[in-house]
């Protein structure tokens, strides 16, 4: 079976700074690669996903992450962050094909200050 | 609807009793997911419907959970003999099916936030 592992469970960040947001990732099969973002009091939401193809996928809100095959890696970073991007980031992996096996991590608190 | 909805939004329980949640998927989503999330601990994978079937049920915590699905629409999450242990959010998500690769993508409902006292 596959897990996820995020570094961090709390980002601060002053606003417009950039942030990278850390998700590991093990599993014997190749597989699918996720962001959801949850803001206060919601549900969660996909920020981007890698299925296949480019290794660096672009995604909604200005953030953009880059599947490392070889470091087993799925980083989500953007350049520059808004008060707006404050929520909690969870990286997902599923095997390909098959959703009822997503996993996700224990997420990461970004918090953007003034 | 246009989202998942997931009633009641918030419950408030005594230990003991028993607890009925609820999940409307997206209209035409034939797969539904129940996932409960508690503070720190990320997702924790529950269990899946395709249709009305739940073909592995081993995320279920323990006997006191169960979960059906009707019609393969409407989903309930029942927690019976609560424990204060139970407490969390509980998050309902559908696809189009499981085996949805041509997005991969989950889209949640808000949760239902259970407080067992």
């Amino acid at each position: 079976a596959q897990s996820v592992t995020q570094l961090d469970s709390q980002v601060p960040v002053f606003e417009e700074a950039p942030v990278e947001l850390r998700c590991n990732y093990s599993s014997s099969v190749s597989v699918y690669l996720f962001w959801y973002v949850q803001y206060p009091n919601q549900g969660l939401q996909l920020l981007l996903k890698y299925l296949s193809g480019s290794t660096l996928v672009k995604g909604i809100n200005g953030f953009e992450a880059e599947f490392n095959k070889s470091q087993t890696s799925f980083h989500l970073r953007k350049p520059s962050v808004h008060i707006s991007d404050t929520a909690e980031y969870f990286c997902a992996v599923s095997p390909p094909y098959n959703n009822n096996d997503m996993r996700f991590g224990a997420g990461t608190r970004l918090t953007v200050k003034p | 609807g246009a989202g998942v909805s997931q009633s009641p939004s918030n419950k408030v329980t005594e230990k003991g009793k028993d607890v009925e949640l609820r999940c409307d998927p997206i209209s035409g989503h034939t797969a539904l997911y129940w996932y409960r999330q508690s503070l720190g601990q990320g997702l924790e994978f529950l269990i899946y419907f395709q249709g009305n079937s739940a073909p592995d049920k081993s995320g279920l915590p323990s006997d006191r959970f169960s979960a059906e699905r009707t019609g393969g629409s409407v989903s309930t999450l029942t927690i019976q003999r609560t424990q204060q242990e139970d407490s969390a959010v509980y998050l309902c998500a559908s696809s189009l099916s499981v085996f949805a690769a041509s997005t991969g993508e989950l889209f949640f409902g808000e949760g239902s936030r259970l407080t067992v006292l």
